[in-house]
C-alpha cells in the first residue's frame, strides 16, 4: 500500500555513468516532483510534472532529464555523472495547488 | 540565505519538555507547511497552514503563522524519544491556478529527545 515509491534505494556508480532513478505513486495525484537532498540536507526542487507536462525545470544540468510516460510515474535519468551529483533523491506528489506533498523514501546515489 | 530559515539548528531536550522551533522566510507565501524527516527516511508532512490563518494544531502540534514578521514556529508539546527526528518549513508561494506547487525548504532544525 506504499504510496510514492522510488527504485532503487541506494546507487551507487562511477563518474561518467549514466544512471535511472524511478518513482511511481498509487495516490491518484496528478502532479510529481524531483528534489535533491545534499549532504548539508538542504532540499531544493528540481522539476515538477502535471499529468506529464514539465512545469517546473529548476536550473539543473541538463544532464539530468525527468520523463513521465503517464502521471503516476515520474523518472529521473542522470548522464556523465558528476562527483557533485552525490545526494539523496526525493520524488513527491500532491493533487492539486496549495496541498500538502507526500514524499517517496529518496534514492542515495553515491558517484565514486 | 535561503527562503525559510530555521532556528535553532540543533536542539536537544528531555522527554516531556517541549519543543519550539521557529521558521523565518522572505516572500509573501500561500501556505507554510512542516514536515519531519527521520534519519535515512522521507519526508513526512506534518501540518499545513495557510496564509489566513494564524494557528493551527494537531494532535500535540501546534503551529503558528505570523505574516506580518513572515515567520512561523512549531511547537512539540509533551516530547518523546521517537519525536527525535529533523524538522523542516517549507514555503509555497504560487500562484493560485498554478500546476503544482514549488516548495522552497528551510535548513531544517535537528531534535534530539533524551529518555
Amino acid at each position: 500500500d506504499t504510496a510514492v515509491s522510488q527504485t532503487p534505494k541506494y546507487l551507487v556508480t562511477q563518474m561518467g555513468n549514466d544512471k535511472s532513478i524511478k518513482c511511481e505513486q498509487n495516490l491518484g495525484h496528478d502532479t510529481m516532483y524531483w528534489y535533491k537532498q545534499d549532504s548539508k540536507k538542504f532540499l531544493k526542487i528540481m522539476f515538477s510534472y502535471n499529468n506529464k507536462e514539465l512545469i517546473i525545470n529548476e536550473t539543473v544540468p541538463n544532464r539530468f532529464s525527468p520523463k513521465s510516460p503517464d502521471k503516476a510515474h515520474l523518472n529521473l535519468h542522470i548522464n556523465s555523472l558528476e562527483l557533485g551529483d552525490s545526494a539523496v533523491y526525493f520524488c513527491a506528489s500532491n493533487q492539486m495547488w496549495g496541498d500538502e506533498q507526500y514524499f517517496g523514501p529518496g534514492t542515495r546515489l553515491t558517484v565514486t | 540565505s535561503q527562503q525559510g530559515e530555521e532556528d535553532p539548528q540543533a536542539l536537544s531536550i528531555q522527554e516531556g519538555e517541549n519543543a519550539t522551533m521557529n521558521c523565518s522566510y522572505k516572500t509573501s507565501i500561500n501556505n507554510l507547511q512542516w514536515y519531519r524527516q527521520n534519519s535515512g527516511r522521507g519526508l513526512v508532512h506534518l501540518i499545513l497552514i495557510r496564509s489566513n490563518e494564524r494557528e493551527k494544531h494537531s494532535g500535540r502540534l501546534r503551529v503558528t503563522l505570523d505574516t506580518s514578521k513572515k515567520s512561523s514556529s512549531l511547537l512539540i508539546t509533551a516530547s518523546r524519544a521517537a519525536d527525535t527526528a529533523s524538522y523542516f518549513c517549507a514555503t509555497d508561494a504560487t500562484h493560485r491556478g498554478t500546476s503544482g506547487s514549488r516548495l522552497t525548504f528551510g535548513e531544517g532544525t535537528q531534535l534530539t529527545v533524551n529518555p
